[in-house]
């Protein structure tokens, strides 16, 4: 198992450039989250989605779009790229259950920089 | 709004020495806290808190958590370079989509 993956793994793009971090897990997980990491600043959620064709927003939505057209893909559209995204962007995914709480298991992570 | 705090920020200590990393919050509908580490990349697990005053352990690690009091914190013992890393805080505010909010994390520096 790959568990999380992350394409691309560094990017540096322009101010008002476009593009898209995709987020793949073959662990059949039903939700999936994106999040962003500034120093000091901790994970923050941009957007998560818990099954197949539905996304929602989190903390920090903002200049994101997202989709899940697949199950086992999660994706992350920056649609005009600004220089307050530039960040690390993490992906993750975890089981559904009834459980209090599941592990998140989290990708190796995409460093954009936006000049 | 809720809110993780963790402290301190940094924390710089001499191998064999034990440190306690401290994580407060305020959340509505507490649900579980979690402890994972992050070294140069994805952050890993380590453990899972849901009831109040259980102590989780694995290794040298231990985490405890007060419901009460609202907070947790992780022990580590006979600490070695390898502990080196970010050490993060979260918790899960409710149920459905089990998102999690995040402390700003503690910086642990093991020195030989």
């Amino acid at each position: 198992n790959a568990g999380v993956t992350q394409t691309p793994k560094f990017r540096v793009l322009k101010t008002g450039q476009s593009m898209t971090l995709l987020c793949a897990q073959d662990m059949n997980h039903e939700y999936m989250y994106w999040y962003r990491q500034d120093p000091g600043m901790g994970l923050r959620l941009i957007h998560y989605s818990v099954g197949e064709g539905t996304t929602a927003k989190g903390e920090v939505p903002d200049g994101y779009n997202v989709s899940r057209l697949k199950k086992q893909n999660f994706l992350l559209g920056l649609e005009s790229a600004a220089p307050s995204q530039t960040s690390v962007y993490f992906c993750a995914s975890s089981y559904s259950t009834d459980r209090a709480y599941n592990e998140q298991f989290f990708g190796p992570g995409t460093r954009l920089t936006v000049l | 709004e809720d809110k993780v705090v963790q402290s301190p920020l940094s924390l710089v200590v001499h191998e064999g020495d034990t440190v306690t990393l401290n994580c407060s919050y305020e959340v509505t509908n507490f649900r579980s806290l979690l402890w994972y580490k992050q070294e140069k990349k994805a952050p890993t697990f380590l453990f899972m808190l849901t009831s109040s005053g259980i102590e989780k352990k694995s290794g040298r690690l231990s985490s405890i958590l007060d419901k009460k009091e609202l907070f947790s914190i992780l022990n580590i013992t006979a600490t070695q370079t390898g502990d080196s890393a970010v050490y993060l805080c979260a918790v899960g505010p409710g149920q459905g989509a089990q998102k999690l909010v995040f402390g700003q994390g503690t910086r642990l520096t093991i020195n030989p």
